[in-house]
């Protein structure tokens, strides 16, 4: 079946330190959006990324979508003690979302 | 502000009780979805709705079904709760089907 998979599955950094996480998928996506989950909340939407070679900035936080459509990534320059949480990614095949498995990260201050 | 509420935080059931998951939004969203979130799974589809009394399975409907009387309410059922349904369930809305949703704050089920 179709499958977005996200790697790493976790990954700890010291805080001031960059963090990537990557999102592939194996079909096309018509578009991606990536969601952010603090530690016992709920996920909560971030961007959406619609063009072949998208790249998209908020902050410190930059956001690509691959020319194939079928690979993201998110990158966190110089992550702070705030960026904890689990990112997902979530493409759209037909009409429906596929989230990925969800990157957990930690900022050690 | 989109709202999205759930009727509880926290749920214990016993094996092969029926179990409703209510889920309400407050902003028009025609489309709306039931989650489950699982360890090292992410979140994956169960149902969803995309108007009144219309529903369609998602990648896991097996043991669960849906109702969706009135645009607003959105409700999961489980027919017979099995321990493995213990999971995070989690309800979102969205304006369109390719638009960004909005997640309630989650059920997290516990089938004993």
């Amino acid at each position: 079946g179709q499958q977005v998979m996200q790697i790493p599955q976790y990954q700890h950094v010291q805080e001031g330190e960059d963090f990537t996480t990557y999102c592939n998928s194996s079909t096309t996506l018509s578009n991606i959006q990536w969601y952010k989950q603090r530690p016992g909340g709920h996920p909560v939407f971030l961007i959406q990324l619609v063009k072949s070679g998208e790249v998209k900035k908020q902050k410190r936080l930059t956001f690509q979508f691959g020319e194939a459509k079928k690979n993201s990534s998110l990158h966190i320059t110089a992550t702070q003690t705030t960026d904890v949480g689990t990112y997902f990614c979530a493409g759209l095949v037909t009409y429906k979302y596929i989230f990925g498995t969800g990157t957990r990260l930690k900022v050690l201050a | 502000d989109v709202k999205v509420t759930q009727s509880s935080r926290y749920l214990v059931k016993r094996t092969g009780e029926k179990v409703f998951l209510e889920c309400v939004q407050d902003m028009d969203h025609e489309n709306m979805f039931w989650y489950r979130q699982d360890p090292g799974l992410g979140l994956r589809l169960i149902y969803f709705s995309y108007d009144v009394k219309m529903k369609e399975k998602g990648d896991i409907p097996e043991g669960y079904s849906v109702s969706r009387e009135k645009k607003e309410r959105f409700s999961l059922i489980l027919e017979s709760a099995s321990t493995n349904q213990t999971s995070m369930y989690l309800c979102a809305s969205s304006k369109d089907y390719s638009y960004e949703q909005y997640f309630g704050p989650g059920t997290r089920l516990t089938v004993t």
